[in-house]
């Protein structure tokens, strides 16, 4: 079956700091991938997506791309900012009817001042 | 992409009681989908809700406990029945599967059983 893998939290940065989040699945096919953001006591905000292999996705500074040969779509953002705190959940969907998301577990993200 | 108002957005409930959520879609879609978060977890679906037919539910999850409704296109309820403290979660509802906008999410609603 299907199953997305992310790295577990929480991570604590500083802010400007580098993040990286890692994400590999595994999937029959070619799945659409997902990143989602969910900020403390809110529900889940697509945050980018990518459809096909190589396709890079992004959005408010972060950005994923679609490997398909080490099956991964990491999130990376080259400077956070304390409000990048939040829960970020890796997922995929595959391409059929019917479909729906798979989730990894959530990464905690904490940015301090 | 599709706007989903849940509601309501939290509650308290005595063990025992039911709930039933309510999530209204301003568009019309085909399938609606319910997930619970239980504290500190990632998302489980519970079940995918089609119009004019049951709901399909997942392993772990069945219909006496998680009767859902799918009266038209744009409307899904969700009914927490018989509730225990373990039912204490965070449910959302999602629409959505074009891969051109992905999934949208409700804002979810935070259930705590005493």
């Amino acid at each position: 079956g299907n199953s997305v893998t992310q790295m577990e939290g929480p991570v604590t940065l500083s802010e400007e700091a580098f993040l990286t989040i890692n994400c590999t699945y595994t999937a029959t096919g070619y799945p659409s991938l997902f990143w989602y953001v969910q900020y403390p006591g809110e529900g889940l905000q697509l945050l980018l997506k990518a459809t096909k292999a190589d396709d890079k996705g992004s959005n408010k500074g972060f950005e994923a791309t679609y490997r398909k040969e080490t099956t991964s779509f990491h999130l990376e953002k080259g400077s956070v900012q304390v409000s990048d705190s939040a829960v970020y959940f890796c997922a995929l969907s595959p391409k059929a009817a019917g479909n729906k998301l798979t989730f990894g577990g959530g990464t905690r993200v904490l940015v301090k001042p | 992409s599709a706007v989903i108002s849940q509601k309501p957005s939290r509650d308290i409930c005595q063990r025992g009681t039911s709930l039933t959520i309510q999530c209204q879609v301003d568009s019309q879609v085909t399938m609606m989908f319910w997930y619970r978060q239980q504290p500190g977890q990632s998302l489980t679906l519970i079940a995918t809700a089609n119009q004019g037919s049951e709901a399909t539910y997942e392993s772990g999850f069945v219909i006496d406990k998680f009767p859902i409704s799918r009266p038209n296109l744009t409307f899904s309820t969700l009914t927490v029945s018989n509730m225990s403290p373990e039912d204490s979660s965070i449910y959302l509802c999602s629409v959505g599967g074009r891969e051109d906008y992905g999934y949208t999410f409700g804002s979810g609603t935070r259930l705590t059983v005493v």
